[in-house]
């Protein structure tokens, strides 16, 4: 079973707030991803990493930031809210070498 | 340009009537093919990965095959619980390629 966390779950906040989204992993993966996921739609990838200080941008532009300055931990950050960031945001991690990647249970975002 | 296709977009089975869910891609060389399911809600749970035309995984009831062009997930005598969406994704053979490519998704849903 796979050992990735994200915190809050759920987020309900207003435009111009600036927020994080936790994602932890206790599997010692290498290599994190963050996606975003609209009701019936496809997962895009909008940040990775390769590993501790590396992050870069996936296929779909956005308005937020990533670090990593632990393995363990891959914050997104938002600077500034606004409605159009409203989704779920989902975490993954895998091992280099292996293809699969193990994901979170997300955190469904709503900017008012 | 990578893509998956998956069909049909949403299925109603009774419990114990066996169908397949179709995944169509379209990759510059396949690294590999993933199968995923998502409860509503929830974060993708890996089911299989399969890396080569001709191959095949089981699990309980599910069984995931790939030829060149599609992969087929097999569901035999379904119960109740297997509802849920199920995803395919690809990852193409392009050197250092980090990228899942997802379909939107098969919705099934069993009734008792």
């Amino acid at each position: 079973e796979a050992d990735i966390y994200q915190t809050p779950r759920y987020l309900v906040i207003g435009t111009g707030k600036k927020i994080t989204l936790e994602c932890s992993q206790t599997m010692g993966h290498d290599k994190m991803y963050w996606y975003q996921q609209d009701p019936g739609m496809e997962l895009h990838l909008i940040h990775y990493s390769y590993g501790v200080n590396s992050t870069e941008k996936g296929d779909l532009s956005s308005e937020s930031t990533v670090s990593r300055i632990r393995t363990e931990h891959f914050p997104l950050t938002l600077e500034s809210a606004r409605p159009s960031h409203t989704s779920q945001y989902l975490c993954a991690s895998r091992l280099a070498g292996s293809g699969e990647q193990f994901f979170g249970p997300g955190t469904r975002l709503t900017v008012l | 340009e990578d893509q998956v296709t998956q069909s049909p977009e949403a299925l109603r089975l009774q419990e114990g009537e066996s169908s397949s869910l179709n995944c169509s891609y379209t990759v510059s060389g396949l690294r590999g093919l993933f199968w995923y399911r998502q409860d509503p809600g929830k974060g993708p749970e890996f089911l299989f990965t399969l890396y080569s035309a001709g191959e095949e995984k089981e699990k309980e009831r599910l069984k995931a095959t790939l030829t060149k062009k599609e992969s087929f997930l097999h569901i035999t005598a379904p119960k109740p619980e297997d509802s849920a969406t199920y995803l395919c994704a690809v990852q193409a053979l392009q050197g250092g390629s980090e990228k899942l490519v997802f379909g939107k998704g098969t919705k099934l849903t069993v009734n008792p």
